[in-house]
């Protein structure tokens, strides 16, 4: 497995603003893929970021209102734009580690946003 | 497009005892892999469990094992001598071969009694 760091944890913010969640992992990997869990649901995937291309988004999701970076092959940041009471989630990055014909994906321990 | 089904929205069992978590799941695609994720309160996703298409045996993990029955489609999650710190939601995912994305089902609240 790896290690896989998010910043913040949680953070509490006032709609019409922005925040950008860090994820950070102990490897160099080739995807890491961001997440989002509205309270009491599943997980649905925002978009899959590789490094030194453009991220790829879900149908639902667009990259004005979750921009995403992906500088190197350790680190990737998802910025939560123009937030809504909607937005109010938790986050979640991940990363593909092989392990077999599929690889596996570990998850970071999220960011609980609330945004008022 | 692969689909996962999970259900049960919510099991108490009694502590020790040994439970069982339904998922089905649907794809046209031959080679697809099957995940099992726990996610307690704090909210991190926990790998448990993995089972492969063409794996001929079920997955064992510790206390975890898979009941894999590939014919109808079900991947069931078995958890053995069950203790409270596995209270937690727990998912069931696949992934079809070849593609990234991770599908998930709609997860089973777990509530071990003591």
């Amino acid at each position: 497995s790896a290690v896989i760091s998010q910043k913040p944890s949680r953070d509490i913010c006032q709609r019409g603003t922005s925040l950008t969640i860090q994820c950070q992992v102990d490897s160099q990997v080739t995807m890491m893929f961001w997440y989002r869990q509205q309270p009491g649901q599943s997980l649905t995937l925002i978009a899959t970021a590789n490094q030194g291309s453009e991220a790829t988004y879900e149908s639902g999701f667009v990259i004005d209102k979750f921009p995403i970076s992906r500088p190197n092959l350790t680190f990737s940041t998802l910025t939560v734009s123009n937030m809504s009471p909607e937005d109010s989630s938790i986050y979640l990055c991940s990363v593909g580690l092989a392990g077999g014909p599929l690889e596996t994906q570990y998850f970071g321990p999220g960011t609980r946003l609330l945004v008022l | 497009a692969q689909k996962i089904t999970q259900t049960q929205p919510g099991m108490f069992v009694q502590e020790k005892e040994a439970v069982t978590l339904d998922c089905t799941y649907d794809t046209s695609d031959p080679s697809y892999g099957l995940f099992w994720y726990k996610q307690p309160s704090s909210g991190e996703m926990i790998f448990l469990i993995y089972q492969g298409s063409y794996d001929q045996q079920n997955a064992t993990e510790g206390r975890y094992s898979l009941n894999f029955q590939k014919a109808r489609k079900s991947a069931n999650l078995v958890i053995s001598a069950s203790q409270l710190g596995d209270s937690a939601m727990y998912f069931c995912a696949m992934r079809e071969y070849g593609n990234e994305k991770l599908t998930f089902g709609t997860g089973t609240r777990l509530t071990i009694i003591p």
